[in-house]
């Protein structure tokens, strides 16, 4: 059964403290995200990665800190800098879109983060 | 820089009527334009897509959505209206420079009543 496995759906974040939400895909894309929605503020991109051991920050990738180590996996760390880090967090992954660029992107379940 | 905007919040329809979900965009060169939905606390799913030519698309569940260049448009349309469509939806344009992320309009929630 292909697609992208976010977990855990709910987590709890106290302050101060670092956590890491995980992405993995069997789609075999080499293009991921993670986008942060927000209410009324649609998805914003946080980072995206084309390539193995190759990311890029996004619009607002400031508190935030990602790996590539493998082509599956993609996990996000909210860091302790994150000052706002309540939100719900979507990971996507495509073709990259330079081969394709009417490529859809195809999306996790999310993770709803909640600070305490 | 390239922008999609929904400018309806929220669009009421009774159950039956058409309804339409509308989205303008700007983008310089040629649009890839999408439309997804999403349902409460779930992940985006992909709706269509618009393909070059091709003004009216058809998509899942019986939406389709109409490409109108003039207009910079893309509204998403669906002749009958389910209770179950009853969701939010995010219209995106990939940009055609540099990484050509996907990005975001800010949702319209469409409530379908019986």
């Amino acid at each position: 059964d292909g697609g992208i496995t976010q977990s855990p759906k709910y987590l709890f974040r106290k302050e101060g403290q670092n956590v890491t939400l995980s992405c993995e895909q069997n789609l075999n894309h080499d293009a991921m995200y993670w986008y942060r929605q927000d209410p009324g503020q649609g998805l914003r991109l946080i980072y995206y990665s084309q390539i193995v051991n190759d990311f890029q920050k996004g619009d607002i990738a400031e508190g935030y800190s990602v790996s590539r180590e493998k082509k599956e996996s993609f996990p996000l760390t909210v860091t302790s800098a994150q000052k706002n880090p309540t939100a719900f967090y979507l990971c996507a992954s495509s073709i990259v879109p330079g081969q394709k660029s009417n490529t859809e992107a195809f999306f996790g379940q999310g993770t709803r983060l909640t600070v305490v | 820089a390239q922008s999609v905007a929904q400018p309806e919040d929220q669009v009421n329809v009774a159950e039956g009527n058409p309804l339409t979900v509308k989205c303008t965009y700007s983008v310089s060169g040629n649009p890839y334009l999408f439309w997804y939905v999403q349902y409460p606390n779930r992940g985006l799913q992909f709706l269509l897509k618009y393909i070059t030519g091709d003004n009216l698309v058809k998509g899942s569940y019986g939406f389709e959505a109409e490409f109108n260049k003039s207009q910079t448009s893309f509204h998403l349309k669906k002749p009958s209206a389910l209770v179950s469509d009853s969701a939010l939806y995010f219209c995106a344009v990939r940009s055609n420079t540099g990484f050509q992320k996907l990005v975001f309009g800010t949702g319209t929630r469409l409530l379908v009543s019986p």
